[in-house]
């Protein structure tokens, strides 16, 4: 699977648009990109998820480059629950018998009243 | 939320002293994970299974095993446990590599002292 790249930390006012970037320049062409959240010491929580047409549901949209090397997702209007840690995991589907699953750093999001 | 339950929710063990985790779920899906997480690291793949008596190795494999003998049930087992081992361990599912998403469980601490 494709290595992922994120900042390791971003702020956001509260009631902005919290835009999270991630760079995927090795991905291949039938590796999906999801994005999960941790919130404190909870398990992490799925968000969205996109092979190469941006994405929206009820928690956030993600528009990933035509090239397909890059992605953000985005929260329309950060809250302060919105503070935690963002992951961004690129993982080839239907095509492997071993879903293996690997996490990076991810993005420290903190939310500012 | 998922059906996943994890247990204990809590251990305190003595080094070189065997320890099993247990991960269940009630949503029967094929995929099953181990993880652990520290600080500065992040989660890290412990071990995985695509079925039952389906599994293989992560990240950090080293000094744990797993077993999965039936659909439901996935278990993680330090043979001797060190003080290296102590973290939070969390467990995670997946229907299929088609849906995409992962569920987590709460999450296991385990000390070793």
């Amino acid at each position: 699977d494709a290595k992922t790249t994120q900042p390791p930390s971003m702020d956001c006012a509260e009631g902005r648009a919290a835009n999270l970037p991630c760079n995927h320049s090795t991905i291949s062409g039938n590796e999906y990109v999801y994005w999960y959240r941790q919130i404190h010491s909870q398990g992490p929580q799925y968000i969205i998820h996109g092979l190469k047409n941006n994405e929206t549901n009820e928690m956030a949209s993600l528009i990933i480059t035509e090239d397909r090397k890059s992605s953000t997702l985005i929260l329309p209007h950060a809250t302060l629950r919105d503070t935690a840690v963002y992951y961004c995991i690129v993982r080839v589907d239907g095509s492997s018998n071993t879903g293996k699953l690997i996490f990076g750093q991810g993005t420290t999001l903190q939310v500012k009243p | 939320d998922a059906g996943i339950t994890q247990s204990p929710r809590h251990k305190v063990t003595e080094t070189g002293t065997p320890v099993t985790l247990r991960c269940h779920q009630t949503e029967n899906h094929r995929y099953m994970y181990w993880y652990r997480q520290d600080p500065g690291h992040g989660l890290r793949l412990i071990h995985y299974s695509y079925g039952v008596k389906d599994t293989d190795k992560g990240e950090v494999s080293d000094g744990y095993s797993v077993s999965r003998s039936k659909t439901e049930d996935f278990l993680l087992t330090l043979e001797s446990a060190t003080s290296s081992q102590t973290s939070v361990y969390f467990c995670a599912i997946s229907e299929s590599l088609t849906r995409g998403s992962a569920f987590f469980g709460q999450g296991t601490r385990l000390t070793v002292v």
